[in-house]
């Protein structure tokens, strides 16, 4: 069974600082995608950044790195400068060629100031 | 921009009560889905569709059926609501990738309490 994990529940990080969510995954499938969606606090999910498994390139977008471990099957994300409109729930999520996604239970992020 | 609604917000039922939750988008996504959401469980997929008419079962369809009339509208049923059922519920649409995963554009969600 594919299965993704996350296992800081809770984190906090003080404004301006850098903080890493961590993910790792469970698969036996060798082409899949990885994602990590936000939900602010009664506001909508979004995606924050995607990565191709056959990609070997770290995803980047502006503030937000993803730090991709096929062999290890990890996929960590990277938050630099730290904002306040960074708090919310992140999933780490995983998806396979049949658009079904798997989404971990998540991690609370606080932004303090 | 896609936008994914959900027809509530907020709603409150009673045990045993039949329950509708309709969801729309405006982007002519293929695919829609319909999760929920507890605590320390993420979001677990109770139904999606690829297709108008089409439905496939998630991972914990029990007590939930779900339909696809139109493309850009998906209604999940609860036939008997009980008070296990009581979370929130996340709607989402993409588009349907033959060979790449698309990612979801999500509704604001509807927190149902059946008491």
């Amino acid at each position: 069974a594919q299965t993704v994990t996350q296992s800081q529940p809770e984190m906090s990080v003080q404004e301006a600082e850098t903080v890493t969510l961590s993910c790792t995954y469970d698969t036996s499938e060798n082409n899949y995608y990885l994602f990590w969606y936000k939900q602010p606090p009664s506001r909508q999910m979004i995606l924050v950044i995607r990565q191709e498994a056959y990609k070997q390139q770290n995803a980047t977008e502006n503030r937000f790195s993803v730090n991709f471990q096929k062999a290890a099957k990890s996929f960590s994300l990277k938050i630099s400068d730290s904002q306040l409109g960074d708090t919310a729930m992140y999933f780490c999520a995983f998806g396979t060629s049949y658009d079904k996604v798997i989404f971990g239970p998540g991690t609370s992020l606080s932004v303090i100031p | 921009d896609v936008k994914v609604t959900q027809s509530s917000r907020y709603l409150v039922k009673r045990t045993g009560e039949k329950v509708f939750l309709e969801c729309v988008q405006d982007m002519d996504h293929e695919n829609m889905f319909w999760y929920r959401q507890d605590p320390g469980l993420g979001l677990r997929l109770i139904y999606f569709s690829y297709d108008v008419k089409m439905k496939e079962k998630g991972d914990i369809p029990e007590g939930y059926s779900v339909s696809r009339e139109k493309k850009e509208r998906f209604s999940l049923i609860l036939e008997s609501a009980s008070t296990n059922q009581t979370s929130m519920y996340l709607c989402a649409s993409s588009p349907r990738g033959s060979r790449r995963v698309y990612e979801q554009y999500f509704g604001p969600g509807t927190r149902l309490t059946v008491t």
